[in-house]
């Protein structure tokens, strides 16, 4: 039940296109849903974050979409570009400062 | 900006080694963390610490492994007897609650190779 389950393990996609990774969870305690990149050699970094009292959330090329009773949530990359390759993680925490239950990571390749 | 900073970058240690891995957290967060990741997988929890003691920990945090918070700065990950599965990358990782994030800020992480 502590489990975040991410698809797919990889993904290419030609610069332009649009990136879409997935992640579903089964704990409804959950109430904090970031999605993390993380370049090769480097630590996760937090890139956009959700609550599930909104559906969907936007920062620049990208798009959080939430469906709270599907129990499932999706990260949106928009126009990618090589810059965008890197390792993809979503994960879910409930009450701020509880551990972060990470997915498995999606190794994204953006081809120019 | 204000980040985490993890020293060192790469430690290479013999089996049955004790190492000390060491955090410095961003100064005004409260809560501390460490994760580790083998090469190629997830992410995964060990242990997180507050209010100078451990608020919980994960069954890969076994009696081989213990955290310090030695001064206001400091955060340390301890591993007694290091095992070859020890291997991965340690990540440290602070956040601040409460003030509308729930971001948990990560290190660069120390790369922990046993022999």
């Amino acid at each position: 039940q502590q489990q975040v389950k991410q698809s797919p393990q990889s993904l290419i996609v030609q610069k332009g296109g649009i990136s879409i990774i997935n992640c579903a969870y089964e704990n409804t305690a959950f109430d904090y849903f970031p999605w993390y990149q993380q370049f090769p050699g480097k630590g996760p970094a937090l890139l956009i974050a959700i609550r599930p009292d909104v559906s969907e959330k936007k920062e620049g090329r990208f798009t959080i979409s939430f469906n709270k009773s599907a129990k499932q949530f999706s990260l949106h990359i928009m126009d990618s570009q090589p810059g965008d390759s890197a390792t993809y993680f979503c994960a879910a925490n409930s009450q701020g400062y509880n551990k972060l239950i990470f997915g498995a990571g999606t190794r994204l390749a953006v081809h120019p | 900006e204000p980040e985490v900073t993890q020293t060192p970058s790469h430690q290479v240690t013999q089996m049955g080694q004790e190492v000390i891995l060491r955090c410095v957290p961003i100064s005004n967060h409260l809560y501390f963390y460490w994760y580790r990741q083998i090469l190629g997988q997830k992410v995964e929890f060990l242990v997180s610490f507050y209010n100078n003691e451990i608020s919980e920990k994960s069954e890969i945090f076994d009696d081989q492994f213990s955290v310090e918070r030695p001064d206001g700065s400091n955060f340390t990950l301890k591993i007694r007897s290091t095992k070859l599965e020890d291997s991965a990358m340690y990540f440290c990782a602070s956040s601040r609650p409460g003030q509308g994030s729930n971001e948990q800020f990560f290190g660069p992480g120390t790369r922990l190779t046993v022999l």
